[in-house]
Formats: structure tokens, sequence, C-alpha cells
């Protein structure tokens, strides 16, 4: 599986933007780039994904490097309740559509 | 509520005995994961089903461990003989895959915690 290489920890505070990086040198062209969260207690959710294009949803914006080695999630307005464990997955759909999660970034916001 | 539920929310058990997780998919996905996760890591892929069709075991799946999806709706992991190395947080997800469309996002269910002394 393709894997993905995430800074284990960033600090924002309250009401700013934060980029979360994640490098993916070895991504395939199959793969989709996928950013999952978890909130403390409670499993898993879907962010957002891409393939190649910039794409934006109501959660967030996520910014993909023209070679696709790299990806960038983006929070616009950080809020508390944006703590969480961000994990970024490269998934292939050719393998059963599972995630493989890697330690993903720890993310703290101050009030 | 229409989400993934996964029952019961908290185990705790003695080393050795049996225990056995439950996990209610959303109703239309006709696919369903199964991910262990221990203190401080990200969730480790266990196996998944496509309706009642085991298609992927990983190597973490021991022999103790067992998973079925009976009727392609809930699925059960069974782990016997529990040591307290298997003491994690169980997390289930679903999707619905569509013959020649991209799998759909997982949805996760809020896990069961199990605790073995």
């Amino acid at each position: 599986d393709a894997k993905t290489t995430q800074p284990n920890s960033m600090e924002s505070n309250e009401e700013e933007p934060v980029h979360l990086p994640c490098n993916h040198s070895t991504i395939s062209g199959t793969d989709y780039i996928h950013w999952y969260r978890q909130l403390p207690s409670q499993g898993p959710e879907y962010v957002i994904h891409g393939l190649t294009s910039n794409v934006n949803n109501r959660m967030a914006s996520l910014a993909i490097a023209e070679d696709r080695k790299s990806s960038t999630l983006i929070l616009h307005r950080a809020t508390l309740r944006d703590a969480a464990v961000y994990y970024c997955i490269l998934r292939d759909v050719a393998q059963g559509g599972k995630l493989i999660f890697g330690q993903g970034t720890e993310l703290s916001v101050k009030p | 509520d229409t989400g993934v539920s996964q029952d019961p929310r908290h185990k705790i058990t003695k080393r050795g005995q049996n225990v056995t997780f439950r996990c209610d998919p959303i109703s239309e996905h006709n696919r369903l994961y199964w991910y262990r996760q221990t203190l401080g890591q990200g969730p480790e892929f266990l196996t998944y089903f496509q309706n009642e069709a085991q298609l992927e075991k990983s190597r973490l799946l021991s022999d103790r461990f067992s998973a079925e999806r009976p009727k392609g709706s809930f699925s059960t992991l069974e782990i016997q003989r529990t040591e307290q190395g298997d003491s994690a947080m169980y997390l289930c997800a679903s999707s619905l895959a569509e013959s020649g469309r991209r799998t759909g996002e997982l949805f996760f269910g809020e896990g069961s915690r199990l605790t073995v002394l």
C-alpha cells in the first residue's frame, strides 16, 4: 500500500486557517487522496478526497500538488471542535476500497 | 439514527474468555470493514466483506479471530481465548460499492472498546 507522511502534531489558534500537509511521493495513478479525521472517543469521519484537482466542500479544501506527490488539507477557520487527529490516506479502489491509516496529525486548537 | 452502530460499546473480560462484537451497518451499504485501534495509533485494517462474502483478511487477524456477515447485513467479530494484547477499540465501518463506480466513503461506528484483564 502506498504510504503517506504527516507531521505528528500541529497547533492552531481558533478562527485562523490551518494547513495540514501530507507527502505521498509513491502515489500511483489510481490512488485517490482521502482525508479523514477522528475526534476524541469517536470513530473516524470522512473529510474530503480528490484525485488531481483541488476540491472544496463545506468542511475543508484539499490542495493537490501538480505532480500529486503532496497535498494539503485546509481548514479555513479552525474551531475548537476541529481538534482531532487528521489522517491523509491513499486509497486504491481496485483494492476493495479499504483505508490504510497511518499515524495522522494531531491538531490542537487554542482559544 | 441511521449511522453505523456497534454493540457493546464497552466490554471487560478476563483473559481466556471469548467475546463477540456486533456491527450494524448503514442499511443500503454492501461493504463492511473491521478495524482495530490501540491507544495513540491509527486504526489497523482487519477484514472486509462485500455483502456476505469475506473478501480480504489482514495478517493481523489471527486464528483466534473470526468475522461473519451471514446475510449481508449485520456482522459479528468474535475473539476466542482473549489475551491482554487484544485490548483495543474495535471499529466497524460500512460503504457503498457500486459496479463500475468508485467505492464511496467509509462511515465508521463509535467502536467497541475491549479490555482484557
